[in-house]
């Protein structure tokens, strides 16, 4: 069975950092493109980023190009999302997905893990 | 990267067939068959309905379709049941290598 499991969401300062992390079992991880997804409170689903199976490539929205950097440990089996330079934007549940072919779609998620930034 | 346009919701009542549209441009949904359809119930995390605009995952009912004309992709559910009521998202693939999403649509059984 796939899962997908976030952890590392908390409660931070504006302009403060937080690092997500996702657990994958059940699958060969190795093999797969994945994404985050974020969504705000009440707010619709916001892609954020997506890195590829190797991990040599990594795409970004415009809303977080140069704060956020996702990676993996295919050894680990685990997606990271380093996030620096939060603003209150930021504040949301952030999903990961497994991509079922390059990019999308996306046939697995995560439950999610929250962050909230504020002061 | 702007949106994906969405209507903000639609309703039908039980048995019914409603349609979600999706309206993008030449360089997401017009230029890529690469259009996928999200349901999340509130509190839940989505689940993919379509994808490659008319492909259905294995077990996801067969009254789910999908369907898409240049920048417009369309959701449609027929024999609406109680249990569709939920949100509905679209998202593309796009020109930068990038994803985008719809707004998202609620969808009330009636």
């Amino acid at each position: 069975e796939v899962q997908l499991l976030e952890s590392g969401g908390d409660l931070v300062q504006p302009g403060g950092s937080l690092r997500l992390s996702c657990a994958a079992s059940g699958f060969t991880f190795s093999s797969y493109a994945m994404s985050w997804v974020r969504q705000a409170p009440g707010k619709g689903l916001e892609w954020v980023s997506a890195i590829t199976a190797s991990g040599n490539s990594a795409y970004y929205a415009d809303s977080v190009k140069g704060r956020f950097t996702m990676s993996r440990d295919n050894s680990k089996n685990t997606l990271y999302l380093q996030m620096n330079s939060l603003r209150a934007e930021d504040t949301a549940v952030y999903y990961c997905a497994r991509a079922r072919r390059a990019v999308i779609p996306f046939d697995y998620w995560g439950q999610g893990a929250l962050v909230t930034v504020s002061s | 990267q702007s949106a994906l346009t969405q209507p903000a919701s639609v309703s039908g009542s039980p048995g019914q067939s409603i349609t979600i549209s999706c309206t993008g441009t030449s360089s997401d949904v017009g230029g890529y068959n690469y259009v996928s359809w999200y349901q999340q119930h509130p509190g839940k995390a989505p689940k993919l309905m379509i994808y490659d605009v008319t492909n259905r995952p294995s077990g996801v009912s067969d009254r789910f379709s999908g369907a898409k004309s240049d920048n417009t992709a369309s959701l449609t559910i027929s024999g609406l049941q109680a249990e569709d009521e939920a949100d509905y998202y679209c998202n593309s693939y796009t020109s930068s290598g990038t994803v985008v999403f719809g707004g998202g649509t609620k969808l009330t059984v009636l």
